[in-house]
């Protein structure tokens, strides 16, 4: 098993530009969430989903689209990249949602807007 | 304001000596979990508490989940340089927004 996979590592944007971020699992979990990790902020969720077909917004969810069309993948889309976002990317997953379950994480995707 | 409030931010110790970090919240969570993040990796669960009071040890880490289910501790007896990194509470805040905690960097020195 690979796990949670996330693709590119790293990327480098203009103000304004779009791109999406690939986050897949083998694992076949029912949750997948995506997380930004900034100094002293911990991560903060920004977009789950509890099953193909369904997700939701978490805690910071502006500025970025998600969709579920599989179980394996859960894309996520920056629409129009700003400096704001500016961050590290963390996509994970878990056997189902709840907070009784072990959330496994991707190696993360560290994005810079210009 | 964080939901979820660890401390200290920052902790440098000797190798061999113990400590206790702590996560602290005004609100009740059905559970919470502490995960261990090293440097260019996604974090790692090391446990999840369920039940108030509840004490769970993994080797020389102790972890306790409060009475009341809103705070938590972890305390690392004879801590060693492998000990490094930083370590995250995380509780369920409905049962799919998983809120985190800023985090504590330990630095265990040889």
């Amino acid at each position: 098993n690979a796990g949670v996979t996330q693709t590119p590592k790293f990327q480098v944007l203009k103000t304004g530009q779009s791109m999406t971020l690939q986050c897949a699992q083998d694992m076949n979990h029912e949750y997948m969430s995506w997380y930004r990790q900034d100094p002293g902020m911990g991560l903060r969720l920004i977009h789950y989903s509890v099953g193909a077909g369904i997700t939701d917004q978490g805690e910071v969810p502006n500025g970025y689209n998600v969709s579920r069309s599989t179980t394996e993948d859960f894309p996520l889309r920056l629409l129009s990249a700003a400096p704001s976002q500016t961050s590290v990317y963390f996509c994970a997953s878990s056997p189902s949602a709840g907070g009784y379950n072990e959330q496994f994480f991707g190696p993360g995707t560290r994005l810079t807007v210009l | 304001t964080q939901l979820l409030e660890q401390s200290p931010q920052f902790l440098s110790i000797q190798e061999g000596e113990n400590l206790t970090v702590y996560c602290n919240s005004s609100s009740v969570f059905s559970s919470l979990q502490w995960y261990r993040q090293e440097p260019g990796e996604g974090p790692v669960l090391l446990v999840t508490v369920v039940t108030g009071g509840e004490v769970k040890k993994l080797k020389r880490l102790t972890f306790q989940f409060g009475d009341a289910r809103k705070d938590s501790s972890l305390h690392i007896t004879a801590a060693q340089p492998g000990d490094t990194g930083l370590y995250l509470c995380a509780g369920a805040y409905n049962n799919n927004d998983m809120r985190f905690g800023a985090g504590t960097r330990l630095t265990v020195k040889p």
